[in-house]
């Protein structure tokens, strides 16, 4: 089976930074997604890890350990618009992908 | 049509009865799936298609059916709704099925009471 973690809520001030934790335990790795939710919305891709390390993406990174289990997802220079679930997403071996719950962050001003 | 469409957006249903909801793609993409959302439970795998003609079960397929009858449809039916399938179903695709990267596209959503 899957197993997913990341942190219910998160709270951060417009231009700070916030960092999304997720850990997994699955059966198989074909690498880690993230994807933003707005409230009422559908979700849209924002990033792919397969190999260790950070990938850089405008004001996102995702970050991968692949021997621990564990990637963050990086916001810097928050802004309103940044409120939003945020999804971390694993592809397991038979490439279908497993969610965690979600992590909703709120920016306020 | 660009992308995904759901239809309907939302929808009240008295349980036990028959309902189809529709998804259609104009990406030609061979892979699409059926998700339901539900608080604090995330995104759940209902049902798949790696290709036309071909389904798969999920995580979650009990009481749900689906068929694949070309590349743009993929149609979800609950034949006897329970006040358990509330929730908000996403139908989503990718390119393919089989490969490591393969990010897949969600539709907006339909919104399903079933009371």
């Amino acid at each position: 089976g899957q197993n997913i973690d990341q942190p219910t809520e998160m709270t951060a001030t417009e231009g700070a930074i916030v960092q999304i934790n997720c850990t997994y335990q699955t059966s198989g790795f074909n690498g880690l997604f993230w994807y933003q939710q707005h409230a009422g919305e559908a979700p849209t891709f924002l990033s792919y890890n397969v190999l260790d390390g950070l990938e850089e993406k405008g004001r996102f990174s995702s970050f991968l350990s692949r021997s621990k289990g564990y990637s963050y997802l990086l916001l810097k220079e928050l802004q309103m618009k940044d409120s939003a679930s945020y999804l971390c997403a694993v592809c397991s071996n038979d490439y279908k992908l497993s969610f965690g719950a979600g992590t909703t962050v709120t920016v306020r001003a | 049509i660009a992308g995904i469409t759901q239809a309907p957006t939302s929808q009240i249903l008295a349980a036990g009865r028959r309902m189809t909801l529709r998804c259609t793609q104009d990406m030609r993409h061979n892979a699409m799936y059926w998700y339901r959302q539900d608080l604090g439970l995330g995104l759940r795998l209902i049902h798949y298609s790696n290709t036309a003609g071909t389904t798969g079960k999920g995580e979650v397929p009990d009481g749900y059916s689906v068929s694949r009858a070309n590349t743009d449809d993929f149609p979800l039916t609950l034949a006897s709704a329970v006040p358990s399938q509330t929730s908000v179903y996403f139908c989503a695709s990718s390119k393919t099925s089989g490969e490591p990267y393969n990010e897949q596209f969600f539709g907006p959503g339909t919104r399903l009471t079933v009371l």
